[in-house]
């Protein structure tokens, strides 16, 4: 099966810097690519996600990028917020299943 | 996006006892939907895919016969967490699938077994 693994399990920024957040991924098959960010005792939400026939996608200040070859794609939020602290998981699927990453804790410190 | 709902939010049972858990689509049609298993401070653990009218396929080490799972419908799935015991206490996270592949979640129910 899939086996996607993310780094780094946590990360802490000052409020207005970026934070990258990369994940990896086994199965050649996977082309959609999802993150999400899950608040303390609540549901993950999907903030972004990209598909196999794009190489990156941006959405305000947050951006994915995506190198099939490699088989890894990244997370970027620019000008980080204190309300971007929280978890965030990235996930892979082939179209059925989905597999999800280990997850990163970021703290935007003011 | 589309709204899925999930109940109980909590649940608190006994030991030897069976729960029920219930995964809703409310507002689309979801062919496929996924339960998720998670602990604290960690990630979302694929338990199984349910798909609408079939037997839900099942993740290596997810024993089918103490979590069964039921797709009756296009918008509604079941998690039966069955002779429940202390070590299956955990967060469930259902999610439902769209036609455009994406997936929404529940709000989860956490479930304490004593």
């Amino acid at each position: 099966g899939e086996n996607v693994e993310q780094h780094p399990s946590t990360l802490s920024v000052q409020e207005g810097d970026s934070a990258v957040i990369k994940c990896t991924y086994s199965d050649s098959a996977s082309n959609y690519f999802p993150w999400y960010k899950q608040e303390l005792g609540k549901r993950p939400q999907l903030i972004i996600d990209i598909r196999s026939n794009v190489g990156e996608k941006k959405d305000q200040r947050i951006a994915v990028t995506l190198n099939k070859t490699a088989k890894h794609f990244s997370l970027h939020i620019t000008e980080t917020q204190p309300e971007d602290s929280a978890v965030y998981f990235c996930a892979a699927s082939n179209g059925n299943q989905f597999y999800f990453g280990t997850g990163t804790s970021l703290t935007v410190i003011p | 996006g589309a709204v899925v709902s999930q109940h109980p939010s909590r649940v608190i049972c006994k030991s030897g006892t069976s729960v029920k858990i219930e995964c809703r689509s409310l507002d689309f049609q979801a062919t496929t939907m996924f339960w998720y298993r998670q602990f604290p401070k960690q990630s979302l653990m694929l338990m199984a895919t349910s798909n609408e009218g079939s037997k839900a396929t099942y993740e290596q080490g997810v024993e089918k016969d103490k979590f069964l799972i039921n797709h009756a419908s296009l918008t509604l799935s079941t998690l039966t967490v069955t002779s429940a015991h202390p070590e299956d206490s955990s967060f469930y996270i259902c999610s439902a699938r769209d036609s455009t592949a994406e997936q929404f979640f529940g709000p989860g129910t956490r479930l304490t077994v004593l």
